[in-house]
């Protein structure tokens, strides 16, 4: 089955720096790889994903990066605020839908003022 | 929030107990899951239904009895379950099985 890894587990920013969390998975027929955040109490949210048809896609201030090839994605915050902070998951499968997630273990990230 | 909602939030139960997680959803989805949520584990996907039919059931044990007697309401039924259960149980819905995920809030259950 799918195997997705993620780094690091912990990561602090100063506010308005970059903050960057990495993925690989393993199972080279997976094409979709969303990116969830949980805040402190509350439930996962999807706030971007991509498709294997695609490199790169933004949102805003958030971004993420797919390289099949070497079976890796990333998310990118830019201009990070305290809001931000939170625990943020990727996950990968081979449809594009729920049923078949793989989430990696997480990333706190915490902004700091 | 509306949407999808967990009951209860918290809950604690002895290992002879019988107790019940409630999730409902409110967005007309036709496809709902629970998922398991540990510490430093990844998120744990337990169940899966599709129009009130289970498709998918990951090797869950049978301490954990999931029921969907529509396609807003999911339940988990517990019982004889072991300290190492304690988790966050997630309970989520989509449009369809291949649609994006929404989680509910969870519910934080402790196993003593």
């Amino acid at each position: 089955g799918e195997n997705v890894e993620q780094h690091p587990s912990t990561l602090s920013v100063q506010e308005g720096d970059s903050a960057v969390i990495k993925c690989t998975y393993s199972d080279s027929a997976s094409n979709y790889f969303p990116w969830y955040k949980q805040e402190l109490g509350k439930r996962p949210q999807l706030i971007i994903d991509i498709r294997s048809n695609v490199g790169e896609k933004k949102d805003q201030r958030i971004a993420v990066t797919l390289n099949k090839t070497a079976k890796h994605f990333s998310l990118h915050i830019t201009e990070t605020q305290p809001e931000d902070s939170a625990v943020y998951f990727c996950a990968a499968s081979r449809s594009a839908g729920a049923n078949n997630l793989f989430f990696g273990t997480g990333t706190r990230l915490t902004v700091i003022p | 929030e509306t949407g999808v909602t967990q009951t209860p939030r918290h809950l604690v139960m002895g290992m002879t107990n019988k107790k019940s997680l409630k999730c409902e959803q409110h967005l007309g989805h036709n496809a709902m899951y629970w998922y398991k949520q540990s510490a430093k584990k990844p998120l744990e996907l337990m169940f899966v239904y599709s129009l009130e039919e289970r498709v998918e059931n990951n090797s869950v044990p049978s301490r954990f009895s999931p029921e969907c007697p529509n396609s807003s309401h999911l339940f988990l039924h517990l019982h004889t379950l072991q300290p190492e259960d304690s988790a966050l149980y997630l309970c989520a819905s989509s449009q369809s099985i291949s649609g994006e995920a929404f989680f509910g809030q969870g519910t934080r259950l402790t196993v003593v």
